[in-house]
């Protein structure tokens, strides 16, 4: 069954550190893996999508990297912000068709404190 | 282009009657999705369109759930008879093409009593 595992369920850091968060997956075959943020009452916005070639990728503060062979992905982010707090949801496509299947994880609720 | 709308943000209804969530999709995109979203289960695909036509209805969780696109500027997703179960966000997002990068509305916050 393809499942999509998020840890932590819920972080809790200071503003200026930095925190991981991690997305392991059982999806295949795969396509791509995206993560996105939401903020609490707003739609999911895109950070990144990695493909199966790609190891890291960088959007500002927030770089995510994928180990295609272990079939996990992190997300890591910099120097957090107030705003940084949010809901970050790892999402997997599988492949082998044209209109390849989304599994979701649960997401990771980040709390940024001043 | 002011992204996805759906209306309304909000609704309160009571069981058994009808609710009717709409999307307005972002121009040009040919895909549009509907998802639900709970606390216990998280982001869910309930049925998703490609050029106005229903590709995969699979996620849809009962025959009280239905959805429409009749062009493609506007989509429609029913429940009849709602029950307190389905509370829940519903999310409306499109995309270019269906595997490309999908754009988010705000979500209907629909509680059901």
């Amino acid at each position: 069954k393809n499942q999509v595992e998020q840890s932590p369920q819920s972080l809790i850091i200071l503003e200026g550190k930095n925190c991981t968060l991690q997305c392991n997956y059982t999806v295949s075959p795969f396509s791509n893996l995206r993560w996105y943020k939401q903020d609490t009452g707003r739609g999911p916005v895109s950070l990144t999508i990695m493909t199966f070639s790609e190891n890291t990728k960088s959007n500002g503060r927030y770089t995510a990297t994928l180990d295609a062979d272990t079939k996990q992905s992190s997300l890591h982010i910099t120097a957090s912000q107030l705003s940084d707090s949010a809901s970050y949801i790892c999402v997997v496509r599988g492949g082998g068709t044209s209109y390849g299947k989304l599994t979701f994880g649960q997401g990771t609720i980040l709390t940024v404190h001043p | 282009d002011a992204g996805v709308i759906q209306s309304p943000r909000h609704e309160v209804t009571e069981m058994g009657q009808e609710v009717t969530l709409r999307c307005k999709p972002i121009s040009g995109h040919n895909s549009l999705f509907w998802y639900r979203q709970t606390m216990m289960r998280g982001l869910e695909l309930l049925i998703y369109f490609n050029n106005n036509v229903p590709i995969d209805d699979s996620g849809m969780p009962e025959d009280r759930f239905s959805a429409k696109m009749p062009n493609a500027s506007f989509s429609t997703l029913k429940i009849q008879p709602s029950e307190p179960r389905d509370s829940a966000v519903y999310f409306c997002a499109s995309s270019f093409q269906v595997t490309t990068e999908a754009f988010f509305g705000q979500g209907t916050r629909l509680t059901v009593v």
